[in-house]
């Protein structure tokens, strides 16, 4: 069955340092993959998302994700984290609506 | 344009009563999805429509839960005979074509039931 893992729920860095927020999934076939942010009060905004070419995506606000199939990874990455960034991060995996399945999320909070 | 909206924002209710919460999606959007999250979840999917129909309900966890969107555009989630453990965040998104389309969420709806 498909699953997707978020170990870190929360993180914690300065204003100015890079960032990487780690997803694992477990899929049965070429996955779809997808990251997205949640701000308080606000609905979830995609930041990027996989199907299929090049394994490094660029997305929105900066963000950037590399799909490594032999790692079955699709870890989030960005040089240089804004305090507007402290959010909580989703990783999402599937190809249909009904087998979507999201992480539990990481919380990261950015330091001044 | 204009967003995904739901209402309302917030509804509390008690143990056993009925509750409707509704979706407008962006519009000109055919597909229409609700989910729910719990309290440190992610999303976990319930209902997706294309059009008036449901094309998928596999992720309604039983039938006190029930959704329509009779005319293809707004979309209301009723919960019947509530239970304490419904209190979540009911999100609902829509997109312009199939599930791996881009989809556009709503701030949600805070559901507890005391």
């Amino acid at each position: 069955a498909q699953s997707v893992t978020q170990p870190d729920i929360h993180i914690t860095v300065s204003e100015g340092a890079s960032l990487e927020l780690r997803c694992n999934y477990s899929y049965g076939a070429t996955p779809y993959l997808f990251w997205y942010v949640q701000s308080p009060g606000q609905g979830l905004q995609l930041l990027l998302k996989y199907f299929s070419g090049d394994t490094l995506v660029q997305g929105i606000k900066g963000f950037e994700a590399e799909f490594k199939r032999s790692q079955s990874s699709f870890n989030l990455r960005k040089p240089s984290v804004h305090w507007s960034d402290a959010a909580e991060y989703f990783c999402a995996v599937g190809a249909r609506a009904d087998d979507m399945r999201f992480g539990a999320g990481t919380r990261l909070t950015v330091k001044p | 344009g204009a967003g995904v909206s739901q209402t309302p924002s917030n509804k509390v209710t008690e143990k056993g009563k009925y509750v409707e919460l509704r979706c407008d999606p962006i519009s000109g959007h055919t597909a229409l999805y609700w989910y729910r999250q719990s309290l440190g979840q992610g999303p976990e999917f319930l209902i997706y429509f294309q059009g008036t129909g449901a094309a998928d309900d596999s992720g309604l966890p039983n039938d006190r839960f029930f959704a329509v969107r009779p005319e293809g555009s707004v979309s209301t989630l009723k919960i019947q005979r509530t239970e304490r453990g419904d209190s979540a965040v009911y999100l609902c998104a829509s997109s312009l074509g199939p599930p791996t389309d881009t989809q556009y969420f709503g701030p949600g709806t805070r559901l507890t039931v005391l």
